[in-house]
């Protein structure tokens, strides 16, 4: 079993929905969890970055984080074309740094 | 400002030749972090350097060297390429803070045929 479980897709939905990306792990010693964002042929940028259990909202983007459940979620409302990318989840403790697979998201218009 | 640059952005490479990946930060970060990504399988972390004069091991470190020339450059070399080192090649780079985010360059494509 891998420490980090994303579902890969690809997703593909219409422009204006919502979207839901979500993460599973199984190391509880992770304390700190992110989300990135990769087009293709460039690097992960990061998007969110949360500690705590709960949401945390930025624009369109709301981050979840169930501790409890060693689940996570990251949220896209009004989905837009420019937000079809690779999304990679992470999760961190100390030096021990951690990510999933990726899922590719595609927003037609 | 630039972030992390990575050079070259393309390399094709013959089995047994050798190269040197660099890598350089302009965000005065202390942590530098050479990782791959391969399909389905993430990032994976190949060598990390802490600060200035230090480096270690990651997950996936055969085959590679690293050197911490200073603390804006890490370069990544590949001492004998075989083709399981195919690979999109990511620097990043980070607070010495064990919480922080890292930050990543646009990665090196490598094809050893």
């Amino acid at each position: 079993q891998k420490e980090v479980e994303q579902d890969p897709g690809p997703l593909s939905v219409p422009e204006g929905a919502i979207v839901s990306l979500n993460c599973t792990y199984s190391n509880s010693a992770f304390q700190y969890f992110m989300w990135y964002r990769q087009y293709s042929r460039k690097g992960p940028e990061l998007l969110m970055y949360t500690y705590s259990s709960g949401n945390k909202e930025d624009g369109r983007f709301t981050a979840q984080v169930d501790k409890s459940s060693k689940y996570i979620s990251l949220f896209i409302r009004d989905s837009q074309p420019s937000d079809s990318a690779t999304y990679l989840c992470a999760m961190r403790w100390n030096n021990d740094m951690r990510f999933g697979a990726g899922t590719r998201l595609t927003v037609k218009p | 400002n630039a972030g992390v640059t990575q050079t070259p952005k393309f390399q094709v490479l013959k089995t047994g030749q050798s190269m040197t990946l660099q890598c350089a930060q302009d965000m005065n970060h202390n942590s530098m972090y050479w990782y791959r990504q391969d399909p389905g399988m993430g990032l994976r972390l190949i060598y990390y350097s802490a600060s200035e004069g230090t480096t270690d091991k990651g997950e996936v470190p055969n085959g590679y060297n690293v050197s911490r020339l200073n603390k804006r450059e890490f370069s990544l070399r590949l001492e004998s390429a075989a083709p399981s080192q195919t690979s999109v090649y990511f620097c990043a780079s980070g607070t010495d803070r064990g919480n922080s985010p890292l930050h990543f360059g646009n990665g090196t494509r490598l094809t050893v045929t």
